[in-house]
């Protein structure tokens, strides 16, 4: 059955260093998303791309995030400059179409600690 | 803002029990639904979703769950609860077709031999 997968399962970083988390969505999808959550909180949404453009960000996507399609089967996540508070469980979802209320296929995670 | 609340962050209920988790959101205007469950050291896994047609809504593994407008709710249930069960789920809803999910805040259950 087709996955999302997503590298690396686990990082730990120290405050201020950049991290880029990798997701490898599945083949045929368009749509693509991260959501993250914060040990204790709620699943949050971050962003979603389609058409190699940002379609929707959320007030946590600020300028230390980015996104990117480099190779047409790489969607990563970058934070330029690590803070505390982006110590967080980071999802990276897929959907193959936006028409509709298509199923997001999530990855299992990318345990991010900041220290 | 619209939101999502899962009453119960952890739920116990004995093996062959009814499951109950219940889910209400805040708009006037019906949003798309979903549930999702996560086991241990896995991603999240669509159990079923509302989309404006059929109120109750049959998902994976003999869960159910249905949409109460006048309640603004979207429990989900299942009759005999089973030791696979135990997990985290979360309800979900959406506004805009699915593309960006506002997540309650899960709730966990256990599931007692």
């Amino acid at each position: 059955e087709p996955e999302v997968t997503q590298t690396p399962s686990h990082q730990v970083t120290q405050m201020g260093q950049e991290v880029i988390l990798r997701c490898v969505p599945i083949s045929n999808h368009l749509y693509f998303y991260w959501y993250r959550q914060i040990l204790g909180q709620k699943v949050e949404f971050l962003v979603s791309f389609y058409n190699n453009e940002i379609s929707e960000k959320s007030e946590i996507f600020d300028d230390q995030f980015s996104v990117e399609r480099p190779d047409g089967s790489n969607f990563t996540l970058k934070i330029r400059s690590t803070k505390l508070e982006d110590s967080a469980m980071y999802f990276c979802a897929s959907k193959a179409s936006g028409a509709g209320t298509g199923e997001l296929f999530f990855g299992e995670g990318s345990r991010l600690t900041v220290l | 803002a619209q939101s999502v609340t899962q009453l119960g962050s952890h739920v116990s209920v004995s093996e062959g029990a009814l499951v109950l988790l219940r889910c209400n959101y805040s708009s006037s205007v019906p949003p798309y639904l979903f549930w999702y469950v996560q086991y241990p050291n896995q991603g999240l896994q669509l159990l079923l979703k509302y989309t404006s047609a059929a109120t109750l809504v049959k998902g994976i593994n003999g869960f159910e769950a249905e949409f109460k407008k006048s309640e603004t709710s979207f429990h989900l249930t299942k009759p005999s609860a089973h030791m696979s069960d135990a997990a985290e789920y979360f309800c979900a809803v959406s506004w805009d077709a699915g593309n960006m999910l506002t997540f309650g805040g899960g709730t966990r259950l256990m599931v007692k031999p």
